[in-house]
């Protein structure tokens, strides 16, 4: 069975920085490219970011570009996302996704919750 | 960037009615990489439709996806308890991989 276990999330003050893992299993995690997709409460899906198999091609949107990192472990099965400089509306759930171009996000965490509030 | 646009923003019909979702796109969407997505409250989104008309491995026949181009539609043939939901496209052919802001289909 594909799981996608995100972690890291919780209550950060503004311009502070926090860390996200997803943890994949239950299928070849160095085969897929991978991705960061965030909702806000009460909002709809925002993609935030993703890596290709073997890191070569990184892209983030334009509201988290050189602010967050994207990076992987295909040795550790996981997925992370450095997040620096969070603001308030960084606020969402932050959920891991398989996928890449061409390809659609087929499998889904069940997300981790960023709060930034001071 | 391509902007996708559905409407409605709610749908309101009754379990056993037909459900017509629209999403359209600011520019053509490339090779139909058109997406859509079920989210039900505090759950994540689940891949119902790909490439614009194939269904997704488990996902019921009543579900079927159309559209090329600009123009695509998701219909759930028969409403069953269980889709009433929020229905999301996406297009994953360019980067940003872009997401329409979402319908909602409630119980009538």
């Amino acid at each position: 069975e594909v799981q996608l276990v995100e972690s890291g999330g919780g209550l950060v003050k503004p311009g502070g920085s926090l860390s996200l893992s997803c943890a994949a299993s239950g299928f070849t995690f160095s085969d897929y490219s991978m991705n960061w997709v965030r909702q806000a409460p009460g909002k709809g899906l925002e993609w935030v970011s993703s890596i290709s198999i073997s890191s070569i091609y990184i892209d983030y949107a334009d509201s988290v570009k050189g602010r967050f990192t994207i990076s992987r472990d295909n040795a550790k099965n996981s997925l992370y996302l450095q997040m620096n400089s969070l603001r308030a509306e960084d606020t969402a759930v932050y959920y891991c996704a398989t996928g890449g171009i061409g390809y659609s996000f087929d499998y889904w965490g069940q997300g981790t919750l960023v709060a930034v509030s001071s | 960037e391509i902007v996708l646009t559905q409407s409605p923003g709610t749908l309101s019909l009754s379990p056993g009615e037909r459900a017509t979702l629209s999403c359209r796109a600011s520019q053509s969407v490339t090779s139909s990489y058109l997406a859509w997505y079920q989210q039900k409250p505090g759950q994540a989104p689940r891949l119902l439709i790909y490439g614009a008309s194939s269904r997704a491995t488990g996902i019921p026949d009543r579900f079927s996806g159309s559209g090329s181009g600009t123009d695509f539609t998701l219909t759930i043939r028969r409403l069953e308890p269980e889709d009433f939901a929020v229905y999301y496209c996406q297009q994953y052919g360019s980067s940003p991989r872009t997401f329409g802001q979402g319908t909602k289909v409630e119980i009538k």
